[in-house]
This record gives C-alpha cells, sequence and structure tokens, in this order.
C-alpha cells in the first residue's frame, strides 16, 4: 500500500545545530507539503513543492529549507535550531487540483534545547 | 489570502448525539475545497469529508456530513450518534487555486459517557 513517512519520529537537538527531518511517500505525488503544529496555532505551512526542482516558501518558512531532487523525498532542513522550532511537524503529498486531500505522514516531534 | 476561523476552542456531546462543529472562511478564488480533518490524542492527520465550491449538495462520509453555506461562507462538521472515539481535535481546512491548505485553529471535541 501506498504510504507517507517521517523519520526521526522524535528528535532533540541542541540550539544551534542543523537538522534534517526526512519525509517519503509511494503515492507518486507531484505536490509535497511541510507544516508545523503549535498550540493555539493549528497547522502552519512551512515549505512546498509542486513537482521536482520547485520549491516555495510558506507562512513560516525563516530558518527552514527544503530540497525536492526526486518524486518521492521533500527533506526539511533546520539551518541552525532555535527553541522557537520546538514543535510537531508534518509532511503531506497530494494529487493536484483542489479537489483532491493531503495524505499526512506520522509527524515528528522536535525539541531543540 | 485564505482565512479559516473555528471560533470554538473546545466542545462537549453526549454519546450518541449530534454535534456540530463550526467552520467560516474566507477567500478571493473563484474555485476551491473545504476540508475536514480529524486528529486523536495519538497524534495522525485523519482527513474525513471534502466539499467543493460548486458542489450543489452537502458533502456526506457515513456519520459526517458538512453543512456547506456559500453565501455565509461556512463549512459546519455535522457528526452524528457520537461515539467515545469521536473525542479528538477536529480541523477545518481550505484549498485554493495554489493546492495549499489553510487550516484553522481546531476544535477540541470531548464526547462524554
Amino acid at each position: 500500500d501506498a504510504e507517507i513517512t517521517q523519520s526521526p519520529r522524535h528528535k532533540i537537538t541542541e540550539t544551534g545545530r542543523q537538522v534534517t527531518l526526512a519525509c517519503h511517500q509511494t503515492w507518486n505525488h507531484n505536490n509535497m507539503f511541510w507544516y508545523r503544529q503549535d498550540l493555539g496555532h493549528g497547522l502552519r505551512l512551512i515549505h512546498y513543492s509542486y513537482g521536482v526542482q520547485d520549491t516555495n516558501k510558506g507562512e513560516v518558512s525563516d530558518g527552514y529549507s527544503v530540497s525536492r531532487s526526486n518524486t518521492e523525498d521533500l527533506p526539511l532542513t533546520l539551518e541552525s535550531a532555535a527553541s522557537s522550532q520546538t514543535s510537531v511537524y508534518f509532511c503531506a503529498s497530494s494529487e493536484g487540483g483542489d479537489t483532491y486531500e493531503q495524505y499526512f505522514g506520522p509527524g515528528t516531534r522536535l525539541t531543540v534545547t | 489570502a485564505q482565512k479559516i476561523t473555528q471560533t470554538q476552542p473546545g466542545m462537549f456531546v453526549q454519546e450518541k448525539e449530534a454535534v456540530t462543529l463550526d467552520c467560516t472562511y474566507d477567500t478571493s478564488d473563484p474555485s476551491y475545497g473545504l476540508f475536514w480533518y480529524k486528529q486523536p490524542s495519538s497524534g495522525e492527520m485523519i482527513f474525513l469529508i471534502y466539499q467543493g465550491s460548486y458542489d450543489q449538495q452537502n458533502a456526506t462520509e457515513g456519520r459526517y456530513s458538512l453543512n456547506f453555506q456559500k453565501a455565509r461562507k461556512s463549512a459546519n462538521l455535522v457528526i452524528s450518534a457520537s461515539q467515545l472515539g469521536d473525542s479528538a481535535m477536529y480541523f477545518c481546512a481550505m484549498k485554493g487555486s495554489n493546492y495549499k491548505l489553510t487550516f484553522g485553529k481546531g476544535t477540541l471535541l470531548t464526547v462524554n459517557p
């Protein structure tokens, strides 16, 4: 069965370190998204991609970057982790068009100390 | 810009009763989709139901129905015959022409036995 996976599921890191969160989907979807979830804010879009070599900034992109070298993967990198980036991170993918739901990964809980 | 508003931070309902979770939206896109997701305490995001802006009839999926009132820009979720397993956070979201999802802040539903 097709799926979307994230790794690691839990990560503790120190302020200033570079961290990469992995996202892998086997749906063969062109669209992929990264969100962060914080209490009182719901899910907010960090970065997204409509296909290979395409990346776009979302509403909370500062301090984050992504790259899309193939259809299946969209890794999220925190260039220099900050305590404000402690959050739960969700990756999602979807087909094109506004009628298609996004499929979400299980999430990664990141703690920056 | 798209905006989703969920005005009920928390709701309580008795088991077997129906409950309505409110969602209002704002967008300038002529075509858009409205989604509801469920997030149980385990953390995963579960797609529940979708309504297209041009759909004439309200969407239904089992015990879930979406009360879509386009003129009022509302897309309320109705859960009939509530079950204990319905206790979760519920998010309303909208997708416009750019395929991105904009989420509300969520409503925490508690089903009492």
